[in-house]
């Protein structure tokens, strides 16, 4: 993968609100898609990821992800959040064939779940 | 407890002394891998490991140098640090390199150089 792209570097929502965190990526190649955490002064924890088969993706806490191979997009999604999600959420790619032990990160969404 | 260890947690030095972080892990991993994390430009790679003896440059080498003389250590070495090397580190071990493999995460090493 070129580059990862997360559109939003901050986004506010209230608590009980569903959410969407968007992120697409470039690539020639097929990849693999995966959606990191990380709270405050803490590294980052996997969230789900996406490797082949279904598109939609459920991981931990309730998040879920869909990858769309025509958009080359992998947006994360909750239906419902919690104060307790309030962290810094990463999206990241690793490619198949010669480059594929490089990950590439994006830039960052801050999540700020408000009461 | 599985996890990776980082040491020091924070360092502050200066221009051209040289420095070393050690990245630990006790999972028998084969893939580690050394990140910085800036803000606005997420995580970008510096260095990985394959396994033992085996290194190759990620995104933003320049200026770091690793070694790999055993399978549970991966130590960043700066030999003369600049202040653009100020920045969070992290590293990071996964059962092998790519394949989908999750990437187990050190706490971070916050560095500033002056």
């Amino acid at each position: 993968a070129q580059s990862v792209t997360q559109l939003d570097s901050q986004v506010p929502v209230f608590e009980e609100a569903p959410v969407e965190l968007r992120c697409n990526y470039s690539s020639s190649v097929s990849v693999y898609l995966f959606w990191y955490v990380q709270y405050p002064n803490q590294g980052l924890q996997l969230l789900l990821k996406y490797l082949s088969g279904s598109t939609l993706v459920k991981g931990i806490n309730g998040f879920e992800a869909e990858f769309n191979k025509s958009q080359t997009s992998f947006h994360l999604r909750k239906p419902s959040v919690h104060i307790s999600d309030t962290a810094e959420y990463f999206c990241a790619v690793s490619e198949w064939g010669y480059n594929f032990n490089k990950f590439y990160f994006g830039s960052g969404t801050k999540l700020n779940v408000k009461p | 407890e599985a996890q990776v260890t980082q040491n020091p947690r924070y360092l502050i030095t200066v221009t051209g002394k040289k420095l070393t972080v050690t990245c630990s892990q006790n999972m028998n991993h084969e893939y580690m891998s050394w990140y910085r994390q800036d803000p606005g430009l997420g995580l970008r790679q510096i260095y990985y490991s394959m396994n033992v003896e085996v290194t190759d440059k990620g995104d933003v080498p320049e200026g770091y140098k690793v070694s790999r003389k055993e399978k549970r250590n991966f130590p960043l070495i700066l030999e003369s640090p600049s202040p653009n090397q100020t920045s969070l580190y992290f590293c990071a071990s996964s059962l092998t390199g790519g394949l989908g493999n999750e990437q187990f995460f050190g706490p971070g090493t916050r560095l500033t150089v002056l």
